[in-house]
């Protein structure tokens, strides 16, 4: 069992629909990443959370250290936030070690 | 400065050959971080440097792979004998550590080198 999972693997909506995807840990934690990859390999950080909820623009993070869980929350999808999402979570036993989900692949249809 | 950069971004090479990728970090972040993705998976943690000390290797990581970052800047990561299983993605990131496991700061990934082993 990974210690990182997302949930969906594969995701398709209707621009303009509002986007969750999921996020579950089973390892102890000091911060949690999401973390955007379009086609041809670039990653962009969306967010890093320790605690609690960022938005940025119509991005929302939120996480809840108790459950283990994170979600990510995309609204008025738009075609242009097609990309791969993936959670990474960085560790407490080992030092700054980040663990990689395998990502949500989204697809926004227009 | 603008961000990271890797070079190349693409290597085609024959099984059994050297491989070398050179990662130029943000200027003034301490810690670099090298990772590995294959197709349709999430990045794998390889190895990463605070200044110019190596502080953790994955188990991937054979002793065909070496990674250096001697003056703490640029890192290089070879790949010697390559076999067709490299073949992959490999991500360079950094960031600033300024001390104490919470106060890493956000990662700033460069576009990869794709290694193809023919």
């Amino acid at each position: 069992k990974n210690e990182v999972e997302q949930s969906p693997q594969n995701l398709t909506a209707q621009e303009g629909e509002f986007i969750t995807i999921n996020c579950s840990y089973s390892v102890g934690i000091s911060a949690l990443h999401w973390l955007q990859q379009h086609p041809g390999g670039g990653i962009v950080s969306l967010f890093m959370l320790s605690s609690g909820k960022k938005k940025h623009g119509r991005l929302i993070a939120t996480i809840n250290i108790q459950e283990k869980h994170s979600s990510l929350h995309i609204t008025a999808s738009h075609p242009r936030d097609s990309a791969v999402y993936i959670c990474a979570v960085r560790l407490w036993e080992y030092g700054n070690k980040l663990v990689f989900g395998a990502g949500t692949i989204l697809r926004v249809k227009s | 400065d603008t961000g990271v950069s890797q070079d190349p971004r693409h290597k085609i090479t024959k099984r059994g050959q050297n491989v070398t990728f050179r990662c130029d970090p943000i200027s003034e972040h301490n810690r670099l971080y090298w990772y590995r993705q294959t197709l349709g998976q999430g990045p794998e943690f390889l190895t990463y440097f605070q200044n110019e000390a190596q502080l953790e290797k994955s188990r991937l990581l054979s002793d065909r792979f070496s990674a250096e970052r001697p003056k703490g800047s640029f890192s290089t990561l070879e790949i010697q004998r390559t076999e067709q299983g490299d073949s992959a993605m490999y991500l360079c990131a950094s960031s600033l550590y300024s001390g104490g496991g919470s106060r890493t700061g956000e990662l700033f990934f460069g576009e990869g080198s794709r290694l193809t082993v023919l």
